[in-house]
């Protein structure tokens, strides 16, 4: 079965620098997502990308933060300068345009910022 | 906005059945979702509704009041491996592309034998 995946598993940066979250998204489906989720609370949207731009993004998403599909198969998340606060479990999905087409997590990358 | 209310946390026996309420209230709605999400895990996805009534899939069952704002998922036979956390999400008013969803706190459900 085809499944979102997300590089790397882990990530421990410190203050102030920047990380390059990796996703590939399910190969037919044109629209890919970020979410994050704190430790203990709710999963939150960030951005939703089809077209090569963005479609939506949320009050989290500031400029901060970046998205990119660099190739045909790569979907990227840059946080510039990283906060503690941005310290979180950060999802990537994706889905195909039908109306009633779920979304497809991926298994997470869990970004550490000391 | 979106405002997702769904219980912290429920209990329930091995072999049981539990029921657990999700309220909505949107400013555009556009379906709702169930999924689970074990410990440190993605959400995987369980049952989608749009249309009032219910949708049954083997042992996961979904009901939808969009006047009501009012879901609900139902876990027929519990097993051990139901324990999870239950995340109702709704997604918003279909945009020209990208359809975001908005996500409750999540209900843990613990399974005891």
């Amino acid at each position: 079965e085809p499944e979102v995946t997300q590089t790397p598993s882990h990530q421990v940066t410190q203050m102030g620098q920047e990380v390059i979250l990796r996703c590939v998204p399910i190969s037919n489906h044109l629209y890919f997502y970020w979410y994050r989720q704190i430790l203990g609370q709710k999963v939150e949207f960030l951005v939703s990308f089809y077209n090569n731009e963005i479609s939506e993004k949320s009050e989290i998403f500031d400029d901060q933060f970046s998205v990119e599909r660099p190739d045909g198969s790569n979907f990227t998340l840059k946080i510039r300068s990283t906060k503690l606060e941005d310290s979180a479990m950060y999802f990537c999905a994706s889905s195909d345009p039908g109306l009633a087409s779920e979304q497809y997590f991926g298994p997470g990358t869990r970004l550490t910022v000391t | 906005g979106q405002n997702i209310d769904q219980p912290t946390e429920m209990t329930a026996t091995e072999g049981a059945i539990v029921q657990i309420n999700c309220t909505y209230q949107t400013s555009g709605f556009n379906g709702l979702f169930w999924y689970q999400q074990h410990a440190g895990e993605a959400p995987t996805f369980l049952s989608y509704n749009v249309l009032d009534g219910l949708e049954e899939k083997g042992r996961f069952s979904s009901f939808l009041s969009r006047s009501k704002g009012y879901s609900y998922l139902l876990l027929k036979e519990l097993q051990m491996k139901d324990s999870a956390s239950y995340l109702c999400a709704v997604r918003g008013p279909i945009k020209a592309a990208g359809n975001k969803l908005t996500f409750g706190g999540g209900t843990r459900v613990l399974v005891k034998p």
